[in-house]
């Protein structure tokens, strides 16, 4: 596809289930980002990839929080154990270069994100 | 730390009418700006950036937005406000393009007929 793929768009899990979150890149696309947005506020930084290497997981709010990215195409964030705090939309961004030197000006495209909700 | 504010929370105008939404960074350098619109239920859409060179910049579906570098500012107008441009708006800064967003908490825009 043209764009950021992600599935599912809706995810209603009960607390305490493992859940699993897809992102399907632009093709080609070397950065792949992953944001968390509660209702009401703008997006917050969770993790980055940059091919298949996770270069910083700064932003998991806790060990609960997993990613990955094994080929360097598609990514799943993961959680476990999941508590009525995860409940938010989660978004994938992707953009062409590294976002050194010659790439530095491409921009991140996002998809549709997911709404997970836990009840 | 990088950091965005967006003063309004809500911002209501009537169709035809001009728009400006502010936004204020705190950066130690001169980061990327970028202005996006999310639709209920969709991702962000990307308006326009700055990086450097000319501090007015154009973007899609008419928006402009200014940089001003003494006020730490970076603003998104429009002058003639369509309908279909209600949806919330989001301010952001980065080290360089394809680096992590930090994002302001949005505005919501509403058109009234």
């Amino acid at each position: 596809g043209a764009g950021v793929s992600q599935s599912p768009r809706y995810k209603v899990a009960k607390r305490g289930q493992d859940v699993a979150l897809r992102c399907d890149p632009i093709s080609g696309h070397v950065s792949l980002f992953w944001y968390q947005q509660a209702l009401g506020q703008g997006p917050e930084f969770l993790t980055y990839f940059q091919n298949e290497a996770q270069l910083d997981k700064s932003g998991l709010p806790s060990d609960r929080f997993f990613a990955e990215r094994p080929e360097g195409s598609v990514s799943t964030l993961k959680i476990q154990r999941t508590q009525q705090e995860d409940s938010a939309v989660y978004l994938c961004a992707s953009s062409l270069g590294s976002g050194q030197g010659a790439d530095s000006n491409q921009p991140q495209h996002f998809g549709d994100g997911t709404r997970l909700s836990i009840l | 730390a990088q950091s965005v504010t967006q003063p309004d929370i809500h911002i209501t105008v009537s169709e035809g009418a001009s728009l400006e939404l502010r936004c204020n960074y705190s950066y130690g350098a001169t980061p990327y700006l970028f202005w996006y619109v999310q639709s209920p239920g969709q991702g962000l859409q990307l308006l326009l950036k700055y990086f450097s060179g000319d501090t007015l910049v154009q973007g899609i579906k008419g928006f402009e937005a200014e940089f001003k570098r003494s006020q730490s500012s970076f603003n998104l107008r429009k002058p003639s406000v369509h309908w279909s441009d209600a949806a919330e708006y989001f301010c952001a800064v980065a080290p360089w393009a394809g680096n992590m967003l930090t994002f302001g908490g949005g505005t919501r825009l509403m058109v009234k007929p």
